[in-house]
């Protein structure tokens, strides 16, 4: 089946440490995105990947970092310099970077730190 | 920055009513879209509708569009308990600062159906 997987579903974090949050999929899609949801909040970008090799910085992405080093994989790195990280993180695709285009997301990981 | 912004942030209904939520943005659009999304999961694509569109339908979903007034509805009809989830806007902006291609969410309306 095709989609979009992200892992863990939950994940904890201590203080002071780096963790790599999973997203792989098998859409044959070109463009791959991160947001974080804050409880009864929208969606807010963080990091965004149109094509291979190539990322750019979404409105939050400050404390993060990502790569895109195989179309179908899109890994983001929630560093000791993000404050806040306790948040739910949604990994989306899409076609192509095009506005006219819908997304496609993952099922989420929940990151809390301890 | 946020773009869109549904309303009512809840709503609350029996089964077999229907529900209307709005959405209100700010800036000229290519799209928008609507998205509904169930407690801790992701959100799932339900319809766009273009800017020289006024009106699409899917099944039991109705939206419309005014972009004169920036503003769209989305109308579910003889709604059902698996109805309840988060319902979100997202504009796909005309000239959308340099984040070229991507989607602004609003928060979303909170729709509650009771059996």
């Amino acid at each position: 089946d095709g989609g979009i997987t992200q892992s863990p579903k939950y994940l904890f974090r201590k203080e002071g440490q780096n963790v790599t949050l999973s997203c792989e999929q098998n859409l044959n899609h070109d463009a791959m995105y991160w947001y974080r949801q804050d409880p009864g909040q929208g969606l807010r970008l963080i990091y965004y990947s149109q094509i291979v090799n190539d990322f750019q910085k979404g409105d939050i992405a400050e404390g993060y970092s990502v790569s895109r080093e195989k179309k179908e994989s899109f890994p983001l790195t929630v560093t000791s310099a993000q404050k806040n990280p306790t948040a739910f993180y949604l990994c989306a695709s899409s076609i192509s970077g095009g506005r006219n285009t819908e997304a496609f997301f993952g099922q989420g990981t929940r990151l809390t730190v301890v | 920055s946020q773009q869109g912004e549904e309303d009512p942030q809840a709503l609350s209904i029996q089964e077999g009513e229907n529900a209307t939520m709005n959405c209100s943005y700010k800036t000229s659009i290519n799209n928008l879209q609507w998205y509904r999304q169930n407690s801790g999961r992701g959100l799932v694509h339900l319809i766009l509708i273009r800017s020289n569109e006024r009106e699409k339908h899917s099944g039991r979903l109705r939206v419309t569009l005014d972009t004169s007034k920036k503003s769209s509805s989305l109308l579910i009809t003889a709604s059902r308990a698996a109805d309840t989830a988060s319902y979100f806007c997202a504009t796909g902006g005309a000239n959308y600062g340099g984040s070229q291609g991507n989607l602004i969410f609003g928060k979303g309306t909170k729709l509650s159906v009771k059996p």
